[in-house]
């Protein structure tokens, strides 16, 4: 089973507007992180936002929030007046419990959603 | 410059080569990860370590070898490449941020053909 779903293979949204990516998790952690990335077409992984799962407020970093439903056990993205520069691929990834000695910092990532802001 | 860079950042090889992709961080960073993209997978784990000498298998290790000698070098090895290993390959680093949660670090990323 996928650990990290994200149901929307592409999204188009106007300029300014907002827009909302999806992603869903699936763990039994209970101490658990989740982060969304940003993929330009020139290829590098941008950090955007971490929400861990003790924390009581979604996270925001500028024009990125995460809404952040524990009980649904989903992490959106919501990316406030869209610009040209945010066309790109976006995915969230979930990092789960360290485990024993503090080493597991691993992430498990979804397969993305591809984003075109049109102007 | 200080960061996380890759080399090559471009190989075309043959089916049957060894091949071996490097990563290097100035950050003395604890943890490093070789992770690959392909369409329609995102990216997938192939190997993690948690400091020099330390290593473990991800997702997808089969095919691959790792080594980390010196905690700012992880390279990465194809023992014997093939076609299914043509893949968009990234080396990220991680360190405890601040807020407490360990963000990654992304090199530009390395693409290997295998012909």
């Amino acid at each position: 089973a996928q650990k990290i779903t994200q149901t929307q293979p592409g999204m188009f949204v106007q300029e300014k507007e907002a827009v909302t990516l999806d992603c869903t998790y699936d763990t039994s952690d209970q101490s658990y992180g989740l982060f969304w990335y940003k993929q330009p077409s020139s290829g590098e992984m941008i950090f955007l936002i971490y929400q861990g799962s003790y924390d009581e407020q979604n996270a925001t970093e500028g024009r990125y929030s995460l809404n952040f439903q524990k009980a649904r056990k989903s992490a959106n993205l919501v990316i406030s007046a869209s610009q040209l520069g945010d066309s790109a691929m976006y995915f969230c990834a979930m990092r789960e419990a360290p485990g024993f000695g503090g080493s597991n910092y691993k992430l498990t990532f979804g397969k993305g959603t591809l984003l075109t802001v049109n102007p | 410059d200080a960061g996380i860079t890759q080399s090559p950042r471009y190989k075309i090889t043959e089916t049957g080569r060894q091949v071996t992709l490097m990563c290097h961080q100035t950050w003395s960073h604890s943890y490093m990860f070789w992770y690959r993209q392909d369409l329609g997978h995102g990216l997938r784990l192939i190997y993690y370590s948690a400091a020099a000498d330390i290593t473990d298998k991800g997702e997808v290790p089969d095919g691959y070898v790792v080594s980390r000698s010196k905690t700012e070098n992880f390279p990465l090895t194809l023992e014997s490449a093939t076609r299914s290993q043509t893949s968009v390959y990234f080396c990220a680093s991680s360190w405890q941020q601040p807020g407490g949660y360990y963000e990654q670090y992304f090199g530009p990323g390395t693409r290997l053909t295998v012909t």
